[in-house]
């Protein structure tokens, strides 16, 4: 079955600090792979995507990640957390068939 | 600007009472979709529909009813059987009836039951 597992429910920084969230899935078919950014009380708007083709993906606000299909992993980093990116982050799964498959979240705080 | 619009964004309901959520979109996409979400849980899918008047269940979809007699409009009716409705509910549209692609949320709708 696909899944998808996002290692700590919570990550803080500080300002400036590396942000790194983890992100593994499952899939028996070759995925698309997303990662979706929530503010308190809104929905979920997209930061970025892998489809196919060039394995590291640059997003909004200075986010990336690199899907590694030996590790079937894709983490989220950004170079240097600002006060703003504190919200919780979502790593979904599409294998097909009309299901993303959402991870639990995990919420970064970002330190002064 | 094109979006995804839920309506009401907070509602609160007697236990028995059926209430039914909005969700409109001008995006002019094929499919769309209902989400709930409970703290610590993700997003776990109710019902999505792929065209006008066809819709499919999802994960959860126990306690809830949709229709699509519109392509922008897919409202969800919470009934007085679900037994645990409390919880923050998000509609969703994709462009591409195949795989789902990047998915467009609205601002979701808070639900408590009382």
């Amino acid at each position: 079955a696909q899944s998808v597992t996002q290692l700590g429910s919570h990550v803080s920084v500080s300002e400036g600090a590396l942000v790194l969230l983890r992100c593994n899935y499952s899939s028996s078919v070759p995925p698309y792979l997303f990662w979706y950014v929530q503010f308190p009380n809104q929905g979920l708007q997209l930061l970025l995507k892998y489809t196919t083709g060039a394995t590291l993906v640059k997003g909004i606000n200075g986010f990336e990640a690199e899907f590694k299909k030996s590790e079937t992993s894709f983490h989220l980093t950004k170079p240097s957390a600002h006060m703003s990116d504190a919200a919780e982050y979502f790593c979904a799964v599409d294998t097909g068939g009309f299901k993303t498959i959402f991870g639990a979240g995990t919420r970064l705080f970002v330190k002064a | 600007d094109g979006g995804i619009t839920q309506s009401p964004k907070y509602l609160f309901r007697k236990e028995g009472q059926n209430v039914t959520l909005s969700c409109e979109q001008n995006l002019n996409h094929d499919a769309m979709y209902w989400y709930r979400q409970d703290p610590g849980q993700g997003l776990r899918l109710i019902y999505y529909s792929q065209i006008v008047n066809d819709f499919q269940k999802g994960d959860i979809a126990e306690g809830y009813s949709v229709s699509r007699e519109k392509k922008e409009s897919f409202p969800l009716t919470v009934t007085s059987a679900q037994k645990n409705p409390t919880a923050f509910y998000l509609c969703a549209s994709s462009k591409d009836r195949g795989r789902t692609g990047e998915l467009f949320f609205g601002e979701g709708s808070r639900l408590t039951v009382l």
